[in-house]
Formats: C-alpha cells, sequence, structure tokens
C-alpha cells in the first residue's frame, strides 16, 4: 500500500521560506505525478502544483512566483518550497500521488495526512 | 482564472437524496472530480471523469455534468456521509477546487 508521509516545521516566520518534505513508501517515485495540494484552516482546498517524476512541475498561477516542487528520487521523497510567506500562508499542507487518467486529467489517488504550518513570529 | 461554485451548506434527512452542486463557465467541456472530506482526514475522492466512481465507493454516489453545472448526487444519504465534499476540475494545466459543500444528515 503506498503511503506518503510529510515533514517539515510546523512554525515559520514571516518573510521566511517554508520548506516540506513528503516521504513515500509502498512504491517507487518513478513514473507517477506528486502534488501538493493546501488547506487554511476552517477553509476549503488549494491545489499549489505537481511535479512528474522526470521534473517537469507547474504550478498554481497565484503562487507560481513563490513555490518551487522538486523530486529525489534517492530518496523516494519529493519536496515543496514556499517563500516569503505570510500569515495567509499558514494551512495544513497536503502531499499526493497522481493518477492520470487520460483526456479526462489527473486525480488524486494518494494523500498524506497533511501537516499543519503556522506562519508566525 | 477560473472558478468553480458550490453551495456551502446543504443539509438532508436520512434516507434522502442529496444532490450537491458545483457551477462554472463552460464546466460541461471539462472532466469534474469530487472528494469527500471528513473532520482531521485527507479527502477521498469519489467520482472522477464526470460519473466514474473509484473502486470501495458506494454505489449510492453519482455524478452528472452538463453545461454550466457539475453535480453529485448522494441518494438514500446514510449518517456516514455527513462531510465537506469538494469539486475539482482542470483548466489550462491549472488544478482548481470549489469552494465546499458542507454535508449535514439529520
Amino acid at each position: 500500500q503506498v503511503q506518503l508521509q510529510e515533514s517539515g516545521p510546523g512554525l515559520v516566520k514571516p518573510s521566511e521560506t517554508l520548506s516540506l518534505v513528503c516521504s513515500v513508501s509502498g512504491d517507487s517515485i518513478s513514473g507517477y505525478y506528486w502534488t501538493w495540494i493546501r488547506q487554511p484552516p476552517g477553509k476549503g482546498l488549494e491545489w499549489i502544483g505537481y511535479i512528474h517524476y522526470s521534473g517537469n512541475t507547474n504550478y498554481n498561477p497565484s503562487l507560481e512566483s513563490r513555490v518551487s516542487i522538486s523530486v529525489d528520487m534517492s530518496k523516494n521523497q519529493f519536496s515543496l518550497r514556499l517563500s516569503s510567506v505570510t500569515a495567509a500562508d499558514t494551512a495544513v499542507y497536503y502531499c499526493a500521488r497522481d493518477k492520470v487518467i487520460p483526456v479526462a486529467g489527473n486525480y488524486f489517488e494518494y494523500w498524506g495526512q497533511g501537516t499543519l504550518v503556522t506562519v508566525s513570529s | 482564472s477560473y472558478e468553480l461554485t458550490q453551495p456551502p451548506t446543504l443539509s438532508v434527512s436520512p434516507g434522502q437524496t442529496a444532490s450537491i452542486t458545483c457551477s462554472g463557465d463552460k464546466l460541461g467541456d471539462k472532466y469534474v472530480f469530487w472528494y469527500q472530506q471528513k473532520p482531521g482526514q485527507p479527502p477521498v475522492l469519489v467520482i472522477y471523469q464526470d460519473t466514474e466512481r473509484p473502486s470501495g465507493i458506494p454505489e449510492r454516489f453519482s455524478g452528472s455534468n452538463s453545461g454550466n453545472t457539475a453535480t453529485l448526487t448522494i441518494s438514500g444519504t446514510q449518517a456516514m456521509d455527513e462531510a465537506d465534499y469538494y469539486c475539482q476540475a482542470w483548466d489550462s494545466a491549472t488544478g482548481v477546487f470549489g469552494g465546499g459543500t458542507k454535508l449535514t444528515v439529520l
């Protein structure tokens, strides 16, 4: 069974960079798309972006200037970096593995449990 | 940017049919996915590609998509179906979620 686990600091200061890692077990990173999604407390879901195992990325235009997603095949992990954070970036951050449906597009098949990141001084 | 609109709340009695709508410009030209989220848990896919149900999802969940509106229908709603539901689509390779609908079963 595929399992994903997010890890990283739970508290980040304003203007600094948020960094999270998603560790994948039960399958290889190779061959799939990997996604980050976030959810502010009490609010809805926001798609952040995805990375293909080959390294190709696609980001939400609203975050594109601040976000970077990378993959480390040797560690079976992928990572999220979000720069210049503000309180508005406080959220539960989820990592997920995509399932590709030709023509229809990807859906998010496996999810981590999520990790809360609070932006505060 | 593309937007998907859902009613914030919906209440239904047990055994009745719940219909959760998701509206967007020419949404029928896109494929819609629906996720169920219970408190403290990550979302779970309940419908993909407008109408398809993943394995393990009960038959009472169904979907449709036409014109500007997609609909998630839960027939014979059960107490365990109480959750937040999110529609999602792709617009120019960007993932877009609706704001979510809190379904209350009472």
